[in-house]
């Protein structure tokens, strides 16, 4: 029990559309980050907020957007979805003063047809 | 641009084998060193963290970390089929803590039995 939860576990979207994904941590993890898994491949870094404000990106597009709320719970945004986007979506945190300890959610799975 | 490189694998052992798992990663820099277990359909779980180098024990696993050749590596002792996942190296994207990893692609573990 990592003390991340994710919402919903999967999902279909057409291309083109509008998805968001919502997560939940843990009183204390106040960074949290969003990671994009595509099948056969690591999880790649898509950013973090830290006290509500974006404060790192990894190389996605700004149609990637994220927002982080008081109650340590945070959204990722994608709009004009692309085929490409199909992917398994994990939401991160870690215990403030951890260094890079990071624990994932059960993670998202979004396929978009 | 840091990378962190590892074996895709399979890599196949029998029951009651030492499995070796092997990373290397691209910023002399780095600090900050991870081993993640992905079971299929699953989201990573955090095993192991090192930060010295040297050698780190926990139960039946050992991570090894020797930053003058930027390798880092994982050990599995008495291994089961239970283990049998995809294991991902991680390292810190940035110097200052944060939820920032680059991942590698995963080496996939089988154990027989």
């Amino acid at each position: 029990e990592t003390g991340v939860t994710q919402s919903p576990t999967h999902l279909i979207k057409t291309r083109g559309q509008q998805v968001t994904l919502r997560c939940s941590s843990q009183s204390g993890h106040n960074t949290v980050s969003w990671y994009q898994q595509a099948l056969g491949q690591g999880p790649q870094f898509i950013f973090q907020y830290y006290r509500e404000e974006e404060n790192g990106r990894g190389n996605f597009p700004p149609r990637f957007s994220g927002l982080q709320f008081p109650n340590y719970s945070s959204e990722l945004n994608v709009n004009a979805l692309e085929l490409d986007d199909s992917a398994l979506y994990l939401c991160a945190s870690g215990p403030q003063g951890s260094g890079n300890t990071i624990y994932f959610g059960e993670g998202s799975w979004l396929t978009v047809v | 641009q840091k990378e962190v490189e590892q074996n895709s694998g399979p890599l196949s052992v029998p029951e009651g084998a030492i499995a070796s798992l092997n990373c290397t990663y691209s910023d002399r820099g780095s600090q900050s060193f991870f081993w993640y277990r992905q079971y299929s359909g699953k989201s990573p779980e955090l095993i192991m963290s090192i930060y010295s180098n040297g050698d780190k024990e926990d139960g039946r696993f050992t991570a090894q970390l020797n930053k003058a050749s930027q390798y880092v590596s994982l050990l599995i002792r008495d291994s089961q089929p239970s283990d049998s996942a995809t294991y991902l190296c991680a390292v810190n994207m940035w110097d200052q803590a944060g939820t920032a990893l680059i991942f590698g692609k995963g080496t996939t573990l089988s154990v027989s039995s």
